[in-house]
């Protein structure tokens, strides 16, 4: 069965500074996808970026990078230059080729972000 | 282009009462997929939909139904609510079978 690990709780990053959020996966497929949401206090989850299996590169999407080793399965966030208004609540997903639309997610990590 | 919207934002309901919740998805998203979110089971997968199809079901009881309409909105009706089942509803749309999915601002059920 698919799982996200998440170990860390809670965050503390000052701003300007860089963070990276942990997450390791475990699925017996070899083809699936893993994604980062944002959370903040309001609710909504807000797509941050996406890293395909079979992708060679790293994915990018502005100040979020997604480290992402397949033989370690980790696929770490690394934000870049934090802000204020990055101080939420973020997890970690995976997609399997064979569960169509459903998510599996982590228990999430809380950041927050320090003038 | 407008996002996924749902309604109501904020539901109070009693034990054995039932509930229906809405999901529009973005224009052109065929897929709807319904997830629910506390504190103690974090988020958890309910359902997905795609052209009226429900493709996927999580591992909920049958009082947890949705269905999906011919323009892409969806519905979830849970029926004889328990105080277990508050929580944040989260409903997720994309357009294509497997593209990434967007989230609605969700709908905070509330059980006494």
């Amino acid at each position: 069965a698919q799982k996200i690990t998440q170990t860390q709780p809670g965050m503390f990053v000052q701003e300007k500074e860089a963070v990276t959020l942990d997450c390791t996966y475990d699925t017996s497929d070899q083809s699936y996808g893993l994604f980062w949401y944002k959370q903040p206090s309001s609710g909504e989850m807000i797509f941050l970026i996406y890293q395909g299996s079979y992708d060679e590169q790293n994915a990018t999407e502005g100040r979020y990078s997604l480290n992402f080793q397949k033989a370690r399965k980790s696929a770490n966030l690394v934000i870049s230059a934090s802000q204020l208004g990055d101080s939420a609540m973020y997890f970690c997903a995976m997609r399997e080729i064979t569960g169509f639309q459903k998510l599996v997610f982590g228990t999430g990590t809380r950041l927050l972000v320090s003038p | 282009k407008a996002g996924v919207t749902q309604t109501p934002r904020y539901l109070i309901k009693t034990r054995g009462q039932q509930v229906t919740l809405s999901c529009s998805p973005i224009s052109g998203h065929r897929s709807v997929s319904w997830y629910q979110q506390t504190p103690g089971q974090g988020l958890q997968f309910l359902f997905e939909y795609f052209s009226e199809t429900q493709r996927n079901k999580g591992n909920f009881p049958g009082r947890f139904s949705g269905r999906q309409f011919s323009n892409s909105r969806s519905e979830m009706n849970v029926s004889t609510l328990e105080l277990g089942d508050s929580a944040l509803y989260l409903c997720a749309s994309s357009n294509r079978g497997r593209d990434t999915q967007y989230f609605g601002p969700g709908t905070r059920l509330t059980v006494l």
